[in-house]
């Protein structure tokens, strides 16, 4: 059964940082491209970051792009994001999420997601 | 970015009966090369993470019942319910996976029991 676990959230302040982390298992991590979603509270889904299989390939939504870094750990079966700077609007669940088909980017499992709240 | 528009925001049905949901794309999702269309819907249940419906817009994932249908082509999608189930009360997202690796959702609708 394939199991993603986030943890890391938390309370921080404006300016802070956080390190999520999605501990995944039940699959054969190394092999899936891996994202971050994001939904903030009573708000939709918003993509924030994906990585390749072998994690040399990042990309970030412009929202985040220079302050969140997307690594992942394929000897740890973990996938990470650090962010920096982090602002009031960077309130939300985030969720890893496992890109199932290699043809497409749809997201066959979704961890339970961790709550990060940016505020003073 | 490929802005998605789901309609309604909301829909409240009775038991039974059926819902249906649209999703609209700003620019088409269909991959000429391969004659795909590259949407995907999710149901989602408060407190719990996105749940994968339909992929490829019409293609049901293993274990989804089949009153759940996926249809459509080009930039114009919908999600079908064909007898709503108590079950079924969620928000539905659709979801281009088109333009990577920048994918985007639609907005949500909230599907509730009349």
């Amino acid at each position: 059964e394939v199991q993603l676990v986030e943890s890391g959230g938390g309370l921080v302040q404006p300016g802070g940082s956080l390190r999520l982390s999605c501990a995944a298992s039940g699959f054969i991590f190394s092999s899936n491209w891996m994202h971050w979603v994001r939904q903030g509270p009573e708000k939709g889904l918003v993509w924030v970051a994906r990585i390749s299989s072998e994690g040399t390939s990042t990309r970030y939504a412009d929202s985040v792009k220079g302050r969140f870094t997307i690594s992942r750990d394929n000897t740890r079966n973990t996938l990470y994001l650090q962010m920096n700077s982090l602002r009031a609007e960077d309130t939300a669940v985030y969720y890893c999420a496992r890109v199932s088909d290699d043809s497409g980017s749809f997201f066959g499992d979704w961890g339970q997601g961790t709550l990060v709240t940016v505020s003073s | 970015d490929i802005v998605m528009t789901q309609s309604p925001d909301s829909l409240a049905v009775s038991l039974g009966e059926r819902a249906t949901i649209t999703c609209k794309s700003s620019q088409s999702v269909l991959y000429s090369s391969n004659n795909k269309n590259y949407l995907a819907w999710y149901q989602q249940k408060p407190g719990q993470p996105p749940k994968l419906l339909i992929s490829w817009a019409s293609t049901r994932e293993s274990g989804v019942p089949d009153r759940f249908s996926g249809s459509g082509s080009g930039t114009d999608f919908t999600l079908t319910i064909s007898s709503l189930q108590a079950a079924d009360v969620a928000i539905y997202y659709c979801q281009q996976y088109y333009d990577t690796p920048g994918v985007t959702f639609g907005q949500g609708t909230r599907v509730e029991i009349k």
